[in-house]
């Protein structure tokens, strides 16, 4: 399965700053996601990055708050702008690849953990 | 919509035990469904995926089964070791897509093995 390098792992951030996190794949994919983890809650998708064009936002997300870029096939980054303590959060990016079932398997990096004072 | 569960949300064991962890789902019309783990502060690792057409995966101490019919699938882990310590978390995907986007998420069970 494909390698995923995310950074930062962590960081401490003011209010009002961005922040831009990035994620390195090392063979080329498709798909490629952006998930957010709050403290205690599950994950829930922000986007869909999408090589050569516009993200794909979820309900709830918008692309003034949380700007994506993809630029090739291996290579992401998203911005968590105007930061406030609510987008503390875990936040993690993933691809699918092809497991050793062959069938689509979720890769997650090790994540961003961000917290915003 | 898609609803997983998982219960328990924490369960504590002392080491050497088997021990089950539940995934409920509400929409059968699943295309597969896949487990991680999650260590405190990290990001997700895949453990086993099981296809729609599958009864069950194993993976050295780890099986997990599936029930479509009956939305439910387990993660039975045997031996349980203190190294096991950590959050998983069950996702499903809806038919005729393999789609991540479409994935939907359960909140985890906190397993936590004692020494």
């Amino acid at each position: 399965s494909a390698v995923i390098s995310q950074k930062p792992s962590r960081d401490i951030c003011q209010r009002g700053t961005s922040l831009t996190i990035q994620c390195q794949v090392d063979s080329q994919v498709t798909m490629m996601f952006w998930y957010r983890q709050q403290p205690g809650q599950s994950l829930t998708l922000i986007a869909t990055a999408n090589q050569g064009s516009e993200a794909t936002y979820e309900s709830g997300f918008v692309i003034d708050k949380f700007p994506i870029s993809r630029p090739n096939l291996t290579f992401s980054t998203l911005t968590v702008s105007n930061m406030s303590p609510e987008d503390s959060s875990i936040y993690l990016c993933s691809v699918v690849g092809a497991g050793s079932s062959g069938a689509n398997v979720l890769t997650f990096g090790a994540g961003s953990r961000l917290t915003v004072l | 919509k898609q609803e997983v569960t998982q219960i328990p949300a924490a369960l504590s064991v002392p080491e050497g035990e088997n021990l089950v962890l539940n995934c409920s789902f509400t929409d059968s019309a699943i295309y597969n469904l896949q487990w991680f783990r999650q260590d405190p502060g990290k990001g997700l690792t895949s453990l086993l995926l099981i296809q729609s057409s599958q009864r069950e995966q194993t993976s050295g101490r780890l099986n997990a089964s599936l029930d479509k019919s009956s939305g439910r699938s387990t993660l039975y882990i045997a031996a349980s070791q203190p190294g096991d310590s950590a959050t998983y978390l069950c996702a499903v995907s809806p038919i005729s897509s393999g789609s991540a986007r479409q994935l939907t998420f359960g909140s985890g069970t906190q397993l936590t093995v004692l020494p």
